[in-house]
């Protein structure tokens, strides 16, 4: 059973830029959280997606975003990208419907520079 | 906010050592999970404990969830190299829609 794949593993882009992250959950898995992980403040819960609808929401601004296809797998979006936004960003999938146990992705590292 | 509080933040021991990190909090778990992460990697999901009072075992890693359900404690024995990565605990608190809330860490390093 293959796990969770995010694609791209590293991605490098400058200020104001825009940025799309991938993230594929493992085979029977509807939700998928998204999270991002600094050293300082560590994983920050940003959103999830359960059948293709956001149950959940964490405290970030608008250009954050995220949608969810008909096959589970899910995309981030963060528009006008700033330095803070440097972090390594994390994908979780789940079952959605009986525990809380995510399984995460390797992650892809954001470098805004 | 930060609600769950790891601690130590950073441990280095030497190997065969037996060491012990805490996760607390002041509000009540209905379940609270331990994960490992190695750098560069995604956290891996080690146990999930759901009674008060509950302790798991997984080989040398010894999981322990308060009477309360506000606390849960890991002991390792005779520690190695291979331990070595960031200990993270997650919570969900009762009625928060199922949001997993993570602790900042406990950073192990495990010298041989």
């Amino acid at each position: 059973k293959a796990g969770v794949t995010q694609t791209p593993r590293y991605l490098i882009k400058t200020r104001g830029q825009q940025v799309t992250l991938s993230c594929s959950p493992i085979s029977g898995h509807r939700s998928v959280s998204w999270y991002q992980q600094t050293p300082g403040q560590g994983l920050q819960f940003l959103f999830e997606y359960f059948s293709e609808t956001q149950r959940n929401k964490g405290n970030f601004p608008g250009r954050f975003s995220g949608r969810q296809f008909s096959n589970s797998r899910s995309e981030m979006n963060v528009s006008t990208l700033e330095l803070g936004d440097s972090a390594l960003y994390l994908c979780a999938s789940s079952l959605g419907t009986q525990g809380p146990e995510a399984f995460f992705g390797q992650g892809t590292r954001l470098t805004v520079v | 906010t930060q609600l769950l509080e790891q601690s130590p933040q950073f441990l280095s021991i030497q190997e065969g050592e037996n060491l012990t990190v805490y996760c607390n909090s002041s509000s009540v778990f209905s379940s609270l999970q331990w994960y490992r992460q190695e750098p560069g990697e995604g956290p891996v999901l080690l146990v999930t404990v759901v009674t008060g009072g509950e302790v798991k075992k997984l080989k040398r890693l010894t999981f322990q969830f308060g009477d309360a359900r506000k606390d849960s404690s890991l002991h390792i024995t005779a520690a190695q190299p291979g331990d070595t990565g960031l200990y993270l605990c997650a919570g969900v608190y009762a009625g928060n829609n199922r949001k997993l809330i993570w602790g900042l860490g406990t950073s192990l390093a495990v010298n041989p």
